[in-house]
Parts: C-alpha cells; structure tokens; sequence
C-alpha cells in the first residue's frame, strides 16, 4: 500500500546540520512536501518540491529528491533552538484525493 | 490574508456524546480536507470535501461524518464518542480539488478531549 517513512529522532548541536530523511512508496506523486509542527499547534507548510525537481533551496532550507529511490531530504543549515520541532514528510495518494504523511521526525537542537 | 481557522481550540466531551468542529479555509480555496492526529498514529486523512461534495473519506466508521457550505466552511460532526477519539483534528483548505497538485494549508486544530 502507499506508505511514507521518516525517522523518528533527530539530536543536534545549535549551528549544525540537521538532514531529516523520507521514504514514499507512490511513484505518481507530482508535489511532496514538508511540514513543521511546533508544539500544541497545527502544521505548518515549510516547503515543497515538484517532482521534476532534484533539488530545491529555500534560505537555510535545502530539498533533495531522488525519484528513482523515492527519497526525499530535508537539510537544515546553521539549526537554531527554534528549529525544535516534529518535521513531516507527505505525498499525495495514488488517487491524489488525500496527503499521506510520515509519523514525523522530533527534531531536538541543544545550545 | 487569514489563513485556515477553526474552532472551538479545545473541546472536552464524555463518552455516547456528540462533538461539532468548525472550519474556515483560505478566502478562495473550494477544497477542504480533515486530518487526525491520534497520539501514536500519527496524522490520518479522515474526509475531504470540494465544492459542497464528500469527494473522498479514510478508513473511518460512518459515524465520523461533515459537510461543506456554500461558502466553503466545513464542519465535521462526529457521534456517539469513544475515547479513542480523543486527538488534535486538523482542517486543511486547498486552492482546487486534489490533493495532487494543489498545497494543503494547515489550521491550529482542535484538540478534542474524549472523558
């Protein structure tokens, strides 16, 4: 079946890199996108990329897609404490009738 | 420009009862969708209306149920509550139908409290 997957964890020190990684299973996907949620509050859209794209670079954001492995990145450059979040990998359904998303990566930033 | 609201931001209820939620999209957008997040299942698609019609529900019994108003708010009705249902439920509003094509914007949630 359609399946996303990300893992779970991710510690860093302020000022690192952090790179959340995503795996999907629907080769149709035509967006795929991240999301970030802060604690107690809803998703927010971060950034998305179009399937003919293999890289995208948004400020300290960066998106990496591989389409021939379904996989995608999301590098954050210089991670700040207000990066702290659960960040979300999702792509649309076969049908393109709904979002399927990660069960999220905790993103932890120690100073 | 407002983005996605909803309300009530929390909502306690007791097991049997009923629990209305309420959505407002991006002023333009015809589709909206509804999420749950469920501790420890992650979010899940629950229903997605465009247009005034269901276009599409999740796997979720009959008694999780909505509608969409003409003027593109969304409600999700859902009855006889068990506490499992307990969960932040998320509106998403989109530009057109599809989740394909079209980015899905978030609201707060309402985090629904099942005693």
């Amino acid at each position: 079946g359609e399946d996303v997957e990300q893992s779970l964890f991710l510690s860093v020190r302020e000022g690192d890199s952090s790179v959340i990684n995503c795996t999907y299973t629907d080769s149709s996907s035509t967006y795929l996108y991240w999301y970030k949620q802060e604690p107690g509050a809803g998703l927010q859209l971060l950034t998305y990329i179009f399937s003919n794209m293999d890289m995208k670079q948004d400020q300290r954001l960066t998106v990496l897609l591989n389409k021939k492995d379904k996989h995608l990145s999301l590098r954050i450059a210089d991670t700040q404490t207000g990066d702290s979040a659960i960040y979300f990998c999702a792509a649309p359904n076969q049908a393109g009738t709904a979002l399927i998303f990660g069960k999220g990566t905790t993103l932890s930033v120690s100073s | 420009e407002a983005g996605v609201t909803q309300s009530p931001t929390h909502l306690i209820k007791t097991r049997g009862q009923q629990a209305t939620l309420r959505c407002s999209p991006i002023s333009g957008h015809t589709s909206v969708y509804w999420y749950q997040q469920a501790l420890g299942l992650g979010l899940q698609f629950l229903l997605w209306y465009d247009e005034g019609e269901e276009r599409n529900r999740g796997n979720f019994p009959p008694r999780f149920s909505g509608r969409q108003f003409p003027n593109y708010s969304s409600e999700l009705n859902v009855n006889a509550l068990e506490l499992e249902d307990s969960a932040l439920y998320l509106c998403a509003s989109s530009l057109q139908q599809g989740a394909r094509e079209n980015i899905q914007y978030f609201g707060a949630g309402t985090r629904l409290s099942v005693l």
